[in-house]
């Protein structure tokens, strides 16, 4: 079946500390991965993206992720986190080729001032 | 560039009655757009793809009579939620991808939440 799991449902961390959240997908074929933002009482925004080529991705905002095959992981990093990065974070996946996305369950992080 | 509108961003209704979210792509023309349902505290689960000119295609649990989707033009695409329950309450997502964009990136839109009375 074809899954994306987010393993941390909620992460707290203090201003200027290191993030990592994990993302781990379940799907058969070449794949597309993203990272996509929430911020409070706003829409979801592209952070970063993943299609092919290095697969350690920049995206926006100092955030990085990087897909292992081996893993069927492609985790988001910060090396240091803002308050202004409090936020809902959801990896998905979608099959190379189709626009048909699957989302994760979503990490709320919450960085404290 | 790639907005994507929804209107209204809230609506409460009484039971029974039926309600319609609009989707618009801004600047951009999109052949395919999506619907999303939101669950509190729960990940965007896909309700059904809206295709420009053609019936949409709905998500396997989704009932199509009660969810109707109309894309009448490269811009808009519009959910209709029939004879709506308390259970449809939620908060429902649309997103869309460019025309002749070679990857696949969907652009999301605000949302909308629906409370039914």
């Amino acid at each position: 079946a074809q899954s994306v799991s987010q393993h941390n449902h909620h992460v707290i961390l203090s201003e200027a500390a290191s993030l990592e959240l994990g993302c781990n997908y379940s799907y058969g074929g070449t794949v597309n991965l993203f990272w996509y933002v929430q911020y409070p009482g706003q829409h979801l925004q592209l952070l970063l993206k993943y299609f092919s080529g290095d697969p350690l991705v920049k995206g926006i905002k100092g955030f990085e992720a990087e897909f292992i095959k081996s893993k069927f992981s492609f985790n988001l990093r910060k090396p240091s986190v803002q308050w202004s990065d409090t936020a809902e974070y959801f990896c998905a996946v979608s099959g190379s080729g189709t626009y048909k996305y699957i989302f994760g369950t979503g990490t709320r992080l919450k960085v404290l001032a | 560039g790639a907005v994507v509108s929804q209107h209204p961003s809230r609506v409460i209704c009484k039971s029974g009655t039926s309600v319609k979210i609009e989707c618009r792509s801004l600047d951009f023309q999109a052949t395919t757009m999506f619907w999303y349902r939101q669950f509190p505290k729960q990940s965007l689960m896909l309700m059904a793809t809206s295709n420009e000119g053609s019936k949409a295609t709905y998500e396997q649990g989704v009932e199509k009579d009660k969810f109707l989707i109309n894309h009448a033009s490269l811009t808009l695409s519009t959910l209709t939620v029939t004879s709506a329950h308390p259970e449809d309450s939620s908060f429902y997502i649309c997103s869309a991808s460019p025309v002749g964009q070679v990857t696949d990136t969907q652009y999301f839109g605000p949302g909308t939440r629906l409370t039914v009375l």
